[in-house]
């Protein structure tokens, strides 16, 4: 099965608008952590959020919010007020303490934001 | 506080050829990752090393492929007699700590093979 999945290939918003990316993961392990990344067309990887599985609350970083919903094993990520520079590919990522030496990757979604 | 650094960006190589890829770690950090990211995909996992220790490298494919991170200087990852498919990108992360926690990622590095 994977590791994480990433249904969206691709997704278009309008500027100022928000825009949610999906991700779901499958683990048995207890304890793990969910991160976002973007990577925009120069290469590089951002990080954007992180979401341990023990936290009660919903991490936010910013503009970026992290929707965690642990029974349904998804951490979607919202980003409010799209701007054009939010143009890029998105990859949702799992690291689990068992195996903490591997970060599983999504296929990830690229977001196009409109004018 | 400079970041993870990898060189270099870009490399092109024919096929047969070496490829070298150097990646110094965040100052600190003492814990070092390879991932290869092939064209319109997401990042796998190849080797996870420590100080003159490798860690666990079951992502690295079984021959061509080696790395190292010395005592002293950058780790490396040497693709040997290369061929079209290690075209990728290449990227080098690191971390302080052995836990579920953040990875550094440099910028990493593109190999074109000719």
């Amino acid at each position: 099965a994977q590791k994480i999945t990433q249904t969206q290939p691709g997704m278009f918003v309008q500027e100022k608008e928000a825009v949610t990316l999906d991700c779901t993961y499958d683990t048995s392990d207890p304890s793990y952590g969910l991160f976002w990344y973007k990577q925009p067309s120069s290469g590089e990887m951002i990080f954007l959020i992180y979401q341990g599985s023990y936290d009660q609350q919903n991490a936010t970083e910013g503009r970026y919010s992290l929707n965690f919903q642990k029974a349904r094993k998804s951490a979607n990520l919202v980003i409010s007020a799209s701007q054009l520079g939010d143009s890029a590919m998105y990859f949702c990522a799992m690291r689990e303490a068992y195996n903490f030496n591997k970060f599983y990757f999504g296929s990830g979604t690229k977001l196009n934001v409109k004018p | 506080n400079a970041g993870v650094m990898q060189n270099p960006r870009h490399l092109v190589r024919r096929r047969g050829q070496e490829a070298r890829l150097r990646c110094s770690p965040m100052k600190g950090h003492s814990h070092v990752y390879w991932y290869r990211q092939l064209p319109e995909e997401g990042l796998k996992f190849m080797v996870y090393l420590q100080k003159e220790n490798i860690i666990d490298e079951s992502g690295m494919p079984k021959e061509r492929f080696s790395a190292e991170f010395p005592k002293e200087g950058p780790s490396i990852l040497r693709i040997q007699q290369v061929v079209r498919g290690d075209s990728a990108a290449y990227f080098c992360a690191s971390s302080g700590s052995v836990d579920t926690g953040e990875l550094f990622f440099g910028e990493g590095s593109r190999l074109t093979v000719l």
